[in-house]
């Protein structure tokens, strides 16, 4: 079965620095791979996702991410965080088995401080 | 085009009572998914529906259940309120039931139940 895990609930970084949120997940199949932001009493924003056609991934507001087979992973960086970065980041797979719903992790909260 | 709107946005309702929460997708797009955000439990699929039938159910109890009308508006019933169904309760719209294909999601209902 197919499953997401976000290492670090909560990120915080200083406006300037670089944004790493990391995802690794678990899939029988070659996965098809989502990163959403939720923006406070907002719902969910696509930010990019991966379907096989580049292991470099670029979404928008300047995020980007590397599908790494070997390592399971799809960690999400931005060279520079903005004040309005700050939000809720989600990855998700999409489930095959399923009708391809979408799974979850359990969210990365990041904080962006002047 | 107008994204996915949810009505309504905020509501609260007493244990024992009966909620329907209302989804209104992207035009054009077929399917429509039910998700609960809850802090503890993150992001759970509760149930899609394409074309008016249910295609793929999570592991909810029975007493939450939707539809899916002609217009590809959909509503979610929850019945006997338990003070735990208190969440946002996300919706989102897709073309097809293709696993590349894009979820965009509504921006919530937010239901307490007191």
């Amino acid at each position: 079965a197919q499953s997401v895990t976000q290492l670090g609930s909560h990120v915080s970084v200083s406006e300037g620095a670089l944004v790493l949120l990391r995802c690794n997940y678990s899939s029988s199949v070659p996965p098809y791979l989502f990163w959403y932001v939720q923006y406070p009493n907002q719902g969910l924003q696509l930010l990019l996702k991966y379907t096989s056609a580049a292991t470099l991934v670029k979404g928008i507001n300047g995020f980007e991410a590397e599908f790494k087979k070997s390592e399971t992973s799809f960690h999400l960086t931005k060279p520079s965080a903005h004040m309005s970065d700050a939000a809720e980041y989600f990855c998700a797979v999409s489930d095959p088995g399923g009708y391809n719903k979408l799974i979850f992790g359990a969210g990365t909260r990041l904080a962006v401080h002047p | 085009k107008a994204g996915v709107t949810q009505t309504p946005r905020y509501l609260i309702k007493t244990r024992g009572q009966q909620v329907t929460l209302s989804c209104s997708p992207i035009s054009g797009h077929r399917s429509v998914s039910w998700y609960q955000q809850t802090p503890g439990q993150g992001l759970q699929f509760l149930f899609e529906y394409f074309s008016e039938t249910q295609r793929n159910k999570g592991n909810f109890p029975g007493r939450f259940s939707g539809r899916q009308f002609s217009n590809s508006r959909s509503e979610m019933n929850v019945s006997t309120l338990e003070l735990g169904d208190s969440a946002l309760y996300l919706c989102a719209s897709r073309f097809r039931l293709a696993v590349q294909e894009t979820q965009y999601f509504g921006p919530g209902t937010r239901l307490l139940v007191l």
